[in-house]
């Protein structure tokens, strides 16, 4: 079946520095891929996207890289935050009213 | 001024009963969204609409019936609650423009039946 899935399941990193969450997704149909950030008993609040046209794209501290060839999507945050501390999903859009999320990604932020 | 609402926030029921979740967006948005996240944090789409009207219906328990009374609304109706049905339900909406869009998401109705 369809699929989007996370290498690691928890990332630890030490304030400051740079955090990569990864993605692998299963289909090829997707021309759409979105990251979402989840604090703990809030709904997921959108972080960045990007089309299948591009190979990158860049937020605010946040860059989105997408490989087609290989079916993967990673998130990179810079100088992480305490702040950043959350579950880190990636989705994809197959089609226009429908969305596969990945399973989450739980980033920690180590003082 | 919240974007995407839902009430109620929490809702602790018997199994067999049957309870309601109501979802509101203010962006103007004409798509909306019923998610449910389990335990495990993994987030699964229930329904899609679009312009009041069911786009997607991800297999769900005909137990579940969406209904949409107009575009800024979207409300999910659960019949004969069991245990598995505890879980997180999430409303979202997008814009329609034929492309994808980016959802924004509620902030969610705990579900818990005993």
């Amino acid at each position: 079946g369809e699929s989007v899935g996370l290498h690691l399941p928890t990332l630890s990193v030490q304030e400051g520095d740079n955090s990569i969450i990864n993605c692998a997704y299963s289909n090829s149909a997707s021309d759409y891929f979105i990251w979402y950030k989840q604090e703990s008993g809030k709904g997921p609040q959108f972080i960045i996207d990007i089309r299948s046209n591009m190979d990158k794209r860049q937020g605010q501290r946040v860059t989105v890289l997408l490989n087609k060839t290989v079916k993967h999507l990673s998130l990179q945050i810079a100088a992480t935050q305490p702040g950043d501390s959350a579950v880190y999903f990636c989705a994809q859009a197959p089609g226009t009213y429908k969305y596969i999320f990945g399973t989450g990604t739980r980033l920690k932020v180590l003082a | 001024d919240t974007a995407v609402s839902q009430t109620p926030k929490y809702l602790v029921t018997q199994m067999g009963n049957d309870k309601s979740i109501k979802c509101e967006q203010n962006l103007g948005h004409d798509t909306m969204y019923w998610y449910k996240q389990d335990s495990k944090k993994f987030l699964k789409i229930m329904f899609s609409y679009n312009n009041k009207e069911l786009i997607i219906n991800e297999t769900v328990p005909n137990r579940f019936s969406p209904k949409s009374p107009d575009k800024a609304h979207l409300n999910l109706h659960i019949n004969s609650l069991e245990l598995g049905d505890s879980a997180v339900y999430f409303c979202a909406s997008s814009q329609a423009t034929g492309r994808r869009e980016t959802q924004y998401f509620g902030p969610g109705t705990r579900l818990l039946v005993l």
